[in-house]
């Protein structure tokens, strides 16, 4: 595996259900980020890690939790979410803050 | 706030070049970079400009001026792959934050 890995590719889930998001770097980063892209929006930033702690949170709700392990995973946890929560969920990761970020696939999010 | 601006759409012509332009309005600013991003696939990287002037790097160049506030992407000889969407991000917030505009869907025809 090379470059950026997120599963699962795509998910559906009901708003009661809890479910997970695994992003994995194999590119010796230290600083990981979540994404947010809904249709006709801008990609929003959610969260940014940096060797493991978290360094930014762009006001996301609780319902979004995220988890950073070591410097090559990164989770996005879920739980109780609503329908306008369904997007794509893009993982990134940069040698260091301020850097290029290579992103990956992305998780696309159905939440009925 | 931060404000990243560019064209919701652009059609151009196989063969022929393109110019995509991004104005932004933001605090801390550190830099500016161009993503391109086919449907249903991640962003990849293109280019990232810090000083005024022009990056090239084969087919597509890019510009900036800080003092303007103002980028632009160049793309030459068009070929039909090049269809996608183009994204301009300025880095912010001390280097920490990427703000993103919404992207200038390219659309190359015959």
């Amino acid at each position: 595996e090379t470059g950026v890995t997120q599963t699962p590719r795509h998910l559906v889930m009901g708003m009661t259900n809890k479910k997970s998001l695994k992003c994995e770097q194999h590119l010796g980063h230290n600083a990981m980020y979540w994404y947010k892209q809904s249709a006709k929006k801008p990609l929003e930033l959610m969260f940014v890690y940096n060797f493991k702690e978290q360094t930014e949170n762009n006001s996301v709700p609780s319902r979004f939790s995220p988890e950073c392990p070591n410097s090559s995973h990164l989770f996005l946890h879920l739980h109780t979410l609503q329908p306008e929560d369904s997007a794509l969920y893009l993982c990134a990761s940069s040698q260091d803050h301020g850097e290029t970020q290579y992103f990956g696939p992305g998780t696309r999010l159905l939440v009925l | 706030g931060q404000n990243i601006d560019q064209p919701t759409e652009m059609t151009a012509t196989e063969g022929a070049i393109v110019q995509i332009n991004c104005t932004y309005q933001t605090s801390g600013f550190n830099g500016l970079f161009w993503y391109q991003q086919h449907a249903g696939e991640a962003p990849t990287f293109l280019s990232y400009n810090v000083l005024d002037g022009l990056e090239e790097k084969g087919r597509f160049s890019s510009f900036l001026s800080r003092s303007k506030g103002y980028s632009y992407l160049l793309l030459k000889e068009l070929q039909m792959k090049d269809s996608a969407s183009y994204l301009c991000a300025a880095l912010t917030g001390g280097g920490n934050k990427l703000t993103f505009g919404t992207g200038t869907q390219l659309k190359v025809e015959l």
